[in-house]
């Protein structure tokens, strides 16, 4: 069984500070690797997917993400976040089926 | 990349009557569509699998007879959940599988059952 842990349901972070959201899974087979993030009365954006190759990945608004199998995390990181990066952050993960299990969600909050 | 609309992408209706939810795939076909619900401050949770041209596939608990889903051709698939009851409250969002394991979410929508 795949399972997702997102540790901090909250984080207060100021502006054009860097921020870091963390992510840990578990599974016992290969599996590909989700951030999403979700807006305000919004549906789901993928940002970045780590499936093979290269374990740093870059997604789009600046975020990347680095899979670390030996730790079993994904976490998430923006070296300098803006206002407008204020929204839910889902971690996912999935195997070599269709279904997904997310995280519970990272509220990420930036201050002025 | 694709597009998914979702409609309506806000509802509110008395406890027991059946609200219908649509998602249509605007841009590329889709065999496959999956509906979720999110509660309040908690992750997504995959509800079923709406295949075209068969029946859904269903979550474990998840009531087939009050969550009905319709797929019926290849850019549309439908939730309707019937005999709604405050406790079915919460955000449906659809989705379907591009390639490269990415899912492109329709915006959801919100069901507030009075």
């Amino acid at each position: 069984a795949q399972s997702v842990t997102q540790l901090d349901s909250q984080v207060p972070v100021f502006e054009e500070a860097p921020v870091e959201l963390r992510c840990n899974y578990s599974s016992s087979v290969s599996v590909y690797l989700f951030w999403y993030v979700q807006y305000p009365n919004q549906g789901l954006q993928l940002l970045l997917k780590y499936l093979s190759g290269s374990t740093l990945v870059k997604g789009i608004n600046g975020f990347e993400a680095e899979f670390n199998k030996s730790q079993t995390s994904f976490h998430l990181r923006k070296p300098s976040v803006h206002i407008s990066d204020t929204a839910e952050y889902f971690c996912a993960v999935s195997g070599r089926t269709y279904k997904y299990i997310f995280g519970t969600g990272t509220r990420l909050k930036v201050l002025a | 990349g694709a597009v998914v609309s979702q409609h309506p992408s806000w509802v509110i209706c008395k406890s027991g009557t059946s609200v219908k939810i649509e998602c249509r795939s605007l841009d590329f076909q889709a065999t496959t569509m999956f509906w979720y619900r999110q509660f309040p401050k908690q992750s997504l949770m995959l509800m079923a699998t709406s295949n075209e041209g068969s029946k859904a596939t269903y979550e474990q608990g998840v009531e087939k007879d009050k969550f009905l889903i319709n797929h019926a051709s290849l850019t549309l698939s439908t939730l309707t959940v019937t005999s709604a009851h405050p406790e079915d409250s919460s955000f449906y969002i659809c989705s379907t599988q591009g390639t490269n394991e990415k899912l492109f979410f329709g915006s959801g929508t919100q069901l507030s059952v009075l």
